[in-house]
């Protein structure tokens, strides 16, 4: 059966600190990997991973995928409380070629 | 704005009643589709429509119909729905239906339907 699984499920920090969600996946086909954020309605676009052990930045954040190892990671820099989120990992691949997500990564920042 | 627009941001229903959600997409998209995210589960893929035919219907329940009339408007028709249906109903675009050989792109979301069946 096809599954992400992500890790933690939650997470509480204090702004400035750095943080690292994890994501690991078994599913046939893997085409890409995809980070979106979602606060509270849209899940927003954050990343699309396709080739491993290159980095993708945007900002604070970056992202980099490991074949070898089946799993991503997102890192979010000097976090501050507008970083406060549900992170979610999902991936194209799978028998019917799909979007297949995780259930998220909740994200605390307190000030 | 996302660029998907969904209707109503909330609603709540009886077990008896009819009601539809609307989905408007003004990204000049092919492809659309519903998700149902519940509490503590992942986003579930429901149907996707590929320029107006539905490719996917993730085995899901008679009482959920949908209906994309053209690449721009997604609707989901529900009725006799069940407590258990309680969720966030999300709707997104992507320019086609991905697949192996024409690549993959992001699915660009809506602001999605919290539904609650009474």
């Amino acid at each position: 059966e096809d599954k992400v699984v992500q890790s933690p499920l939650s997470l509480v920090v204090h702004e400035g600190d750095t943080v690292t969600l994890n994501c690991s996946y078994e599913v046939t086909n893997f085409r890409s990997l995809l980070w979106y954020k979602q606060e509270k309605k849209a899940p927003t676009f954050l990343f699309m991973l396709t080739s491993s052990g290159i980095e993708k930045k945007s900002g604070r954040l970056s992202s980099i995928l490991d074949k070898k190892e089946l799993s991503s990671i997102l890192n979010i820099t000097a976090t501050q409380t507008g970083d406060s989120a549900i992170y979610l990992c999902a991936l194209y691949g799978g028998s019917q070629g799909n979007l297949i997500f995780g259930k998220g990564t909740k994200l605390s920042v307190k000030p | 704005e996302t660029g998907v627009t969904q209707t109503p941001r909330h609603l709540v229903m009886g077990m008896t009643n009819k009601k539809s959600l609307k989905c408007e997409q003004h990204l000049g998209h092919n492809a659309m589709y519903w998700y149902k995210q519940s509490a503590k589960k992942p986003l579930e893929l429901m149907f996707v429509y590929n320029f107006k035919e539905q490719t996917e219907n993730n085995s899901v329940p008679s009482r959920f119909s949908p209906e994309c009339p053209n690449s721009s408007h997604l609707f989901l028709h529900l009725h006799t729905l069940q407590p258990e249906d309680s969720a966030l109903y999300l709707c997104a675009s992507s320019p086609y239906q991905t697949g192996a050989s024409l690549g993959d792109s992001p699915l660009h979301f809506g602001n999605g339907t919290r539904l609650t069946v009474t």
